[in-house]
C-alpha cells in the first residue's frame, strides 16, 4: 500500500516560487517501474498535469510545456520523497496541487492536496 | 493540449445505470488503449477506477466498467448508489505530452 503526504506552505506571494515536498512511503522513489508527479487542479484549468522524476539506470525528468520554464521536480533519494518548485507565481497558479505515483498511463495513488493560493 | 470533452453532468436513480463519455482525438483517446478514469468526491483527491480502458484496480467494484469506440471513451456505472454521487474525470496518454490529458470532467447525481 503505497502512501503520498504533502507537505509545504498554503500562501505564496506573486513572483516568489511555490514549493512542496511529497513524502513516499511503501514504495521508492528510485523504484525503476514507478514515475512521480505533480498535478494541479483549478477551476479554470481542470486537472493539469505538471511533470514528472523517474529512475531508470539514471534520473530522468518531463514538464508540461505551460511550465517547462519555471519548474523544478528533484528526487530526495535520502527521505524517499520528492519536490515541486515552480518559480515566478502569478494568481494563476493558485490550485490545489497533487502528487502522485504512476507506473503506467495512469495515476495509482494520489497525495491528499495541498491548496496553495498565490496573493500578496 | 486541449481537454478531453465530457458532459457536465449526468444523473440516476439508485440501481440504474449511467454511461458517461469522453472524446478526444486521434492523438490521445483513439490513438492508444490507455484511457483511465478517476472519481473525485468533494475535497478528496482522485481515486483511480479504471485504467487502459477497461481494467479495474484491485478494491474497485466490478459495477464500474469502461469502453472505447475511435476517439470516445465510456464509463459505464451500473447499479446506481448513493455513494457513487461525485466528479469524474477520464484521462488519456497523449503523443504531445510525456504527461495524460485529462477531461473537463463530469458531476454524477443520484436522484
Amino acid at each position: 500500500q503505497v502512501q503520498l503526504q504533502q507537505s509545504g506552505p498554503g500562501l505564496v506571494k506573486p513572483s516568489q516560487t511555490l514549493s512542496l515536498t511529497c513524502a513516499i512511503s511503501g514504495d521508492s522513489v528510485s523504484s525503476n517501474s514507478a514515475a512521480w508527479n505533480w498535478i494541479r487542479q483549478s477551476p479554470s484549468r481542470g486537472l493539469e498535469w505538471l511533470g514528472r522524476t523517474y529512475y531508470r539506470s539514471k534520473w530522468y525528468n518531463d514538464y508540461a510545456v505551460s511550465v517547462k520554464s519555471r519548474i523544478t521536480i528533484n528526487p530526495d533519494t535520502s527521505k524517499n520523497q520528492f519536490s515541486l518548485q515552480l518559480n515566478s507565481v502569478t494568481p494563476e497558479d493558485t490550485a490545489v496541487y497533487y502528487c502522485a505515483r504512476s507506473s503506467g498511463y495512469y495515476y495509482e495513488d494520489w497525495g491528499q492536496g495541498t491548496l496553495v493560493t498565490v496573493s500578496s | 493540449q486541449s481537454a478531453l470533452t465530457q458532459p457536465a453532468s449526468v444523473s440516476g436513480s439508485p440501481g440504474q445505470s449511467i454511461t458517461i463519455s469522453c472524446t478526444g482525438t486521434s492523438s490521445d483517446v483513439g490513438g492508444y488503449n490507455y484511457v483511465s478514469w478517476y472519481q473525485q468526491h468533494p475535497g478528496k483527491a482522485p481515486k483511480l477506477m479504471i485504467y487502459d480502458v477497461s481494467n479495474r484496480p484491485s478494491g474497485v467494484s466490478n459495477r464500474f466498467s469502461g469502453s472505447k469506440s475511435g476517439n470516445t471513451a465510456s464509463l459505464t456505472i451500473s447499479g446506481l448508489q448513493a455513494e457513487d454521487e461525485a466528479d469524474y474525470y477520464c484521462s488519456s496518454y497523449t503523443s504531445s505530452s510525456q504527461g495524460n490529458v485529462f477531461g473537463t470532467g463530469t458531476k454524477v447525481t443520484v436522484l
